[in-house]
């Protein structure tokens, strides 16, 4: 079956770096990958959606990379605020082209 | 911003009741969806709704489980006889199209908590 794994629970970013978080999947290239934040209490807000045959997707601060050899996406936030501090959901297509979320990464900008 | 809404924020209910959560989604959008957070967890497919049928249920959405669109505008989820183990966030989501080309609208969620 698939999975995916975000590289760690948390991470500690100082502010104004670049924050990167990483989504790693196996037994199955998607043909889609989404990112979602998920700030405490709320539902997941969609971020970005990259496809197989896009290498980089960017939004403002945000910057996606999609890599199918390494069965691997990318998600940098540049000059990181506190205000970026939420949890990440990465989420890829099933075989059967539904969605499955990946745990998240909970990314502290600090001050 | 059209916004996905669903009520009541927190449900406390006796364990072996019947509990029913309300979504109102997006009014444009055609597929609608139930995700499930148990604290601390990922976020874990329910079912997927579409045409006033369910189109995929997961192995999470057994018999206890059912889901409604009683009108236009309302979807909801029903648990029939709830155990402790649906203690979670209970999230609505819904999209123009199914598919994961299309990203997904959730609501704020219910908290379910089971005594």
């Amino acid at each position: 079956s698939q999975k995916i794994e975000q590289n760690s629970e948390a991470l500690n970013i100082q502010e104004g770096k670049t924050a990167t978080l990483t989504c790693n999947y196996t037994n199955y290239s998607p043909a889609y990958l989404q990112w979602y934040r998920q700030d405490p209490g709320r539902g997941p807000v969609f971020l970005l959606l990259i496809r197989e045959n896009e290498k980089e997707k960017r939004k403002e601060r945000l910057k996606v990379t999609f890599d199918t050899t390494l069965k691997q996406s990318l998600f940098h936030i540049t000059a990181s605020q506190p205000a970026d501090s939420a949890t990440y959901l990465c989420a890829l297509e099933r075989r059967d082209d539904k969605i499955i979320f990946g745990k998240g990464t909970r990314l502290h900008i600090l001050p | 911003e059209p916004e996905v809404t669903q009520t009541p924020s927190h449900q406390v209910t006796q364990m072996g009741q019947e509990v029913i959560l309300h979504c109102v989604p997006i009014s444009n959008h055609l597929y609608f969806y139930w995700y499930r957070q148990i604290l601390g967890q990922k976020v874990e497919f329910l079912v997927s709704f579409y045409n006033n049928e369910i189109s995929e249920k997961s192995e999470i959405f057994d018999d206890q489980f059912s889901v409604e669109r009683p009108d236009g505008s309302n979807f909801t989820l029903k648990i029939r006889s709830t155990k402790l183990e649906d203690s979670a966030m209970y999230f609505c989501a819904s999209s123009t199209s199914d598919g994961a080309n299309q990203p997904q609208h959730f609501g704020d969620g219910t908290r379910l908590s089971i005594l």
